[in-house]
């Protein structure tokens, strides 16, 4: 069974400071996507990553892709309270026809 | 862009009846829309996957005849619930996508509907 496990599961942080949350997985996944939850919102698609060893980056997060396609980072600069969310890193299953999430990192902001 | 609605964002319904939320991608055609329910602080779990024009694959422990799913076009997708009890309150998100392979696409959200069973 794939599974993706995020770490850590909370954080609470200061307005400014940096962070980085965790995917891992003991399978090799094609691709992983990484989704920003707001309460009471859907999830908001912030990035996929295909290639192993990739680094992409949309503004303060970088995202990087491991190089056996196992694991994901998602690193954020200065973090500010509209970063606040539960962030989901996620991952087509094998053959591709549904889609594995990890159980997110809930992420307070505080400024 | 890649729109997802979904209707009604929340909805309160006394136990016993039945409750249709409808999601709609607005400027795609979505091949697949997938269902999932969320409960408080925690992930999505998938319910469904609906393919237009075919019948629903039902996740294991998801009762087909209590959620029952609609693909028919390529715009919309309903999740009726049926006979509702107090243990279906949840957040319920649709989501769409281009192909019937997760693995060459992504996924686009609604912005979910908050069920109420009173």
């Amino acid at each position: 069974t794939q599974l993706l496990e995020q770490s850590p599961q909370f954080l609470s942080i200061q307005e400014g400071e940096n962070l980085t949350v965790y995917c891992n997985s003991s399978s090799v996944f094609s691709s992983l996507q990484w989704y920003r939850q707001e309460p009471g919102e859907g999830p908001v698609l912030l990035v996929t990553v295909v290639t192993g060893g990739e680094v992409k980056k949309l503004k303060r997060l970088t995202f990087q892709f491991g190089d056996a396609r196992k694991d994901s980072s998602l690193h954020i600069t200065a973090a500010q309270p509209g970063d606040t969310g539960l962030y989901l890193c996620a991952g087509p299953n094998t053959g591709g026809f549904k889609t594995i999430f990890g159980a997110g990192t809930r992420l307070f902001v505080k400024a | 862009g890649a729109v997802v609605s979904q209707h009604p964002s929340w909805v309160i319904c006394k136990s016993g009846t039945s409750v249709k939320i409808e999601c709609r991608s607005l400027d795609f055609q979505a091949t697949t829309m997938f269902w999932y329910r969320q409960f408080p602080k925690q992930s999505l779990m998938l319910m469904a996957t609906s393919n237009e024009g075919s019948k629903a694959t039902y996740e294991q422990g998801v009762e087909k005849d209590k959620f029952l799913i609609n693909h028919a076009s390529l715009t919309l997708s309903t999740l009726t619930v049926t006979s509702a009890h107090p243990e279906d309150s949840s957040f319920y998100i649709c989501s769409a996508t281009r192909s019937r392979l997760a693995s060459s696409y992504e996924q686009y959200f609604g912005p979910g509907t908050r069920l109420t069973v009173t």
